[in-house]
């Protein structure tokens, strides 16, 4: 069965540094990984995938993650954060093959210090 | 494009009392449909997940349970709530490559 650990529970960062959200997983077959993000008192929000192809995957306001196959890590980057980034990030994953359910890691809170 | 209903978005509900929380779903059929807990500062808990009518497999043994009526409506049930049912249920829709997430409901047991 696939697993996804968040090393970091909550990670503080000033506004304008970079910043990396660690994301490992344990699966047996080929996997697809995903980042959501949710802010305060909103629903999830999808960032970015990896089904195939390229292992760096760039999604939406700037973040970016790669995909490590030989150390089943997805971390999830930004070279500089905003106020606006301060939410829970969700790395996940699913088996590579059609209609697979979908398994969430615990979250990493992510707060930017202005 | 797909779209996922929820309701109530806020609920306050005693100890012991009933749960009845309805997700449906538009834009698609047949989907597989999901059921996540995200309990206060703690990650989301897989609950429920359905790939047909009338098909449920349960992940978490607890009070709570799920049923799928139709293709496009799943609703989480509880027949008595326990203070630790408290927390934001998120109903969820996955396709090949990704979930979608309904608003949610915030559950607060008292």
């Amino acid at each position: 069965a696939q697993s996804v650990t968040q090393l970091d529970s909550q990670v503080p960062v000033f506004e304008e540094a970079p910043v990396e959200l660690r994301c490992n997983y344990s699966s047996s077959v080929s996997v697809y990984l995903f980042w959501y993000v949710q802010y305060p008192n909103q629903g999830l929000q999808l960032l970015l995938k990896y089904l195939s192809g390229s292992t760096l995957v760039k999604g939406i306001n700037g973040f970016e993650a790669e995909f490590n196959k030989s150390q089943t890590s997805f971390h999830l980057r930004k070279p500089s954060v905003h106020i606006s980034d301060t939410a829970e990030y969700f790395c996940a994953v699913s088996k590579g093959t059609s209609y697979d359910k979908v398994i969430f890691g615990p979250g990493t809170s992510l707060s930017v210090i202005p | 494009s797909q779209t996922i209903h929820q309701w109530p978005a806020t609920l306050v509900q005693p100890v012991g009392s009933p749960l009845s929380l309805e997700c449906t779903v538009e834009g698609t059929s047949n989907p597989n449909l999901y059921w996540y807990r995200q309990a206060a500062g703690r990650g989301l808990q897989l609950l429920f997940y359905s790939v047909g009518i009338g098909q449920i497999s349960s992940e978490v043994p607890q009070n709570l349970s799920a049923s799928r009526p139709q293709d496009r409506q799943f609703i989480l049930s509880s027949k008595k709530l326990l203070l630790s049912d408290s927390g934001f249920y998120l109903c969820a829709w996955s396709t090949l490559d990704r979930a979608l997430f309904g608003p949610g409901t915030r559950l607060t047991v008292t």
